[in-house]
């Protein structure tokens, strides 16, 4: 069971445009999301991260949208650049443990 | 180097053989995690360590899996009779403290034949 979930395996872009990245979650228990970004045979790095008492955080080109009553969060990066292609993780907390639980990624191409 | 660093980059064995797997994390961090990625998945939870003591280990498949920090620094995975499954790339992270932002390795990529 799948407790955090990001429907769209990939995602193209033109250099300029927003990208959106989107991902959901089933347990309600999770109280603080981050994304993280993933280039080849590298680790995954920490871009941004929400806690559920707000509902946006923006760190330059990077904002996160937090849904809490829809599970739902999004990240925004505008204006999308050839280095944001990456594969991006979403990634949730609860309040009883630290391990992220993670969904399964997004592959996103940015176009020059 | 300032971040955290794994070793091997790659591992080859041979089913049924035993394996480990060494991460060393962020001088200073207490908190070190393990974290599995299958191909095409995101990272799955393994263990957690807060300081020398294994604080969560539910994320362990079963008992052929151990890990080890000794003194609060380095950490080893160990994997006993290795199967075909158990081929991934193993993450290894750290952070500050409990809560703080998990920093992470580039990764052991283990491939069981």
């Amino acid at each position: 069971d799948q407790q955090v979930k990001q429907n769209s395996p990939s995602l193209s872009v033109q250099e300029g445009r927003i990208s959106i990245l989107n991902c959901d979650y089933t347990n309600s228990m999770f109280d603080y999301f981050l994304w993280y970004k993933k280039y080849p045979a590298e680790g995954p790095t920490f871009l941004i991260s929400i806690s559920s008492i707000k509902d946006k955080n923006e760190d330059g080109r990077f904002t996160v949208f937090l849904n809490k009553s829809a599970k739902h969060l999004s990240l925004h990066i505008v204006p999308s650049q050839p280095g944001d292609s990456a594969v991006y993780f979403c990634a949730a907390r609860g309040n009883a443990g630290n391990m992220l639980t993670f969904g399964g990624g997004t592959r996103l191409m940015v176009k020059p | 180097g300032a971040g955290v660093s794994q070793t091997p980059s790659n591992k080859v064995t041979e089913k049924g053989k035993y394996v480990e797997l060494r991460c060393d994390p962020i001088s200073g961090h207490t908190a070190l995690y393990w974290y599995r990625q299958s191909l095409g998945q995101g990272p799955e939870f393994l263990i957690y360590f807060q300081g020398t003591g294994a604080a969560d280990d539910s994320g362990l498949p079963n008992d052929r899996f151990f890990a080890v920090r000794p003194e609060g620094s380095v950490s080893t995975l160990k994997i006993q009779r290795t199967e075909r499954g158990d081929s991934a790339v193993y993450l290894c992270a750290s952070s500050g403290g409990w809560g703080d932002t998990q920093y992470f390795g580039p990764g052991t990529r283990l491939t069981v034949l």
